[in-house]
């Protein structure tokens, strides 16, 4: 199983609302990671979580709170966002291998639109 | 910091053409390189890699890119496009080693025309 899955697909949220998106993978990979995309532009990367802790964090405004219960998955979690936060969100996973590359495979996306 | 440039935003291809996507890079070791496809709707997916060794590397889907050194580029080429291949392609480059994130260049829209 190469495939990293993302749920939901679509979401639609006021700026009250609280909401989750979740990524799931059984790649038996260690390293998670969540990436934002406007449109038109290219992925920008805003967690990393390796052996299910934080280990990057792009100075993401704390509206967005990811979770890693295990190491299958992964959770952002949002609240009070703002119109501007709508955008595709990927989650990626990798293998964790300190002296070479680890391809990440991206999810297909939960396409996020913010009222 | 390690960056790439990608220079052209927009590409229009006839199908059946050969097709030459520019990358860039700005870095002073040799870095790993990527190019990474998306299509419409669907999710990013890696069409080849460069860590060293061979300057031409094959990738999936009929793609490959060579490594020039003396240019500092690694561009991507395909001998005949397809439909389907009419895509957003992101040139890649990292670093290396544990769990680290990609930061993408600015892409590069494929239009094709029948």
């Amino acid at each position: 199983d190469t495939e990293v899955t993302q749920t939901p697909k679509h979401l639609v949220m006021g700026m009250t609302n609280k909401k989750s998106l979740k990524c799931e993978q059984h790649m038996g990979h260690r390293a998670m990671y969540w990436y934002k995309q406007k449109a038109k532009k290219p992925p920008e990367l805003m967690f990393v979580y390796s052996y299910e802790k934080l280990s990057i964090n792009e100075s993401v405004p704390s509206r967005f709170s990811p979770e890693c219960p295990n190491s299958s998955l992964l959770n952002l979690h949002l609240h009070a966002l703002q119109p501007e936060d709508s955008a595709l969100y990927l989650c990626a996973s990798s293998q964790v291998d300190l002296v070479s590359y680890n391809e990440q495979f991206f999810g297909p996306g939960t396409r996020l639109t913010v009222l | 910091a390690q960056s790439v440039t990608q220079p052209d935003i927009h590409i229009t291809v006839s199908e059946g053409a050969s097709l030459e996507l520019r990358c860039n890079y700005s870095y002073g070791a040799t870095p790993y390189l990527f190019w990474y496809v998306q299509s419409p709707g669907q999710g990013l997916q890696l069409l080849l890699k460069y860590f060293s060794g061979d300057t031409l590397v094959q990738g999936i889907k009929g793609f490959e890119a060579e490594f020039k050194r003396s240019q500092s580029s690694f561009n991507l080429r395909k001998p005949s496009v397809h439909w389907s291949d009419a895509a957003e392609y992101f040139c890649v480059p990292y670093s290396g080693g544990g769990a680290d994130g990609l930061t993408f260049g600015k892409g590069t829209h494929l239009i094709i025309q029948p």
